[in-house]
């Protein structure tokens, strides 16, 4: 079964500068998906990004950008120019893209903490 | 953007109690999922749906769970007789592909 790891259930971050959370995975299949979740106080799960296994390039939206390493199994966020919207619970999830409607399965979650 | 709609957002029920959580995926959707997060922890997967029946279910989704599409537009998870331990917020999400959830806002269930 997959797994997915966050080993750091806080961060915290001054506005405008930059940080990256951490996650790693466990799985014996070649092509899946890797997502990065937002969940804010109001409790939505907001996607954030995503890279698919097969691509090499690592996956960029605006501020928020991946560094995938396949090989070593690793999914890490960095957000650049820190906001205070920012700050909401990060969870990292990986799907499977063998299965028709397949789970996705969570990391335990990095609260990010935005300090003005 | 299209949304899916979840209702109610909070509902508290007594122990023993049947409770239907109910989501409206957005239209053009093929596949749904329902989650459950129990308070500050890890997103839990339940049971995704696809084609009219239940593509995968995990461990947590026993014989107390169900779920249905009973008109072509609602998606329903029913919980036949809660348990103090089913107290989370319930999350549903569609998706056209594999590619992006949109999840819906939740519910969250109190069992009293």
């Amino acid at each position: 079964a997959q797994t997915v790891t966050q080993s750091q259930p806080e961060m915290s971050v001054q506005e405008a500068e930059t940080v990256t959370l951490s996650c790693t995975y466990d799985t014996s299949e070649s092509d899946y998906y890797l997502f990065w979740y937002k969940q804010p106080p109001s409790r939505q799960m907001i996607l954030v990004i995503r890279q698919e296994a097969y691509k090499q390039q690592n996956a960029t939206e605006n501020r928020f950008s991946v560094n995938f390493q396949k090989a070593a199994k690793s999914f890490s966020l960095k957000i650049s120019d820190s906001q205070l919207g920012d700050a909401a619970m990060y969870f990292c999830a990986y799907r499977s893209s063998n299965t028709n409607a397949g789970k996705s399965t969570f990391g335990d979650g990095t609260t990010l903490t935005v300090k003005p | 953007e299209p949304e899916v709609t979840q209702t109610p957002s909070h509902q508290v029920t007594q122990m023993g109690q049947e409770v239907i959580l109910r989501c409206v995926p957005i239209s053009n959707h093929l596949y749904f999922y329902w989650y459950r997060q129990i308070l500050g922890q890890k997103v839990e997967f339940l049971v995704s749906f696809y084609n009219n029946e239940i593509s995968e279910k995990s461990e947590i989704f026993d014989d107390q769970f169900s779920v249905e599409r009973p008109d072509g537009s609602n998606f329903t998870l029913k919980i036949r007789s809660t348990k103090l331990e089913d107290s989370a917020m319930y999350f549903c999400a569609s998706s056209e592909g594999l590619l992006r959830d949109t999840f819906g806002s939740g519910t969250r269930l109190t069992v009293v």
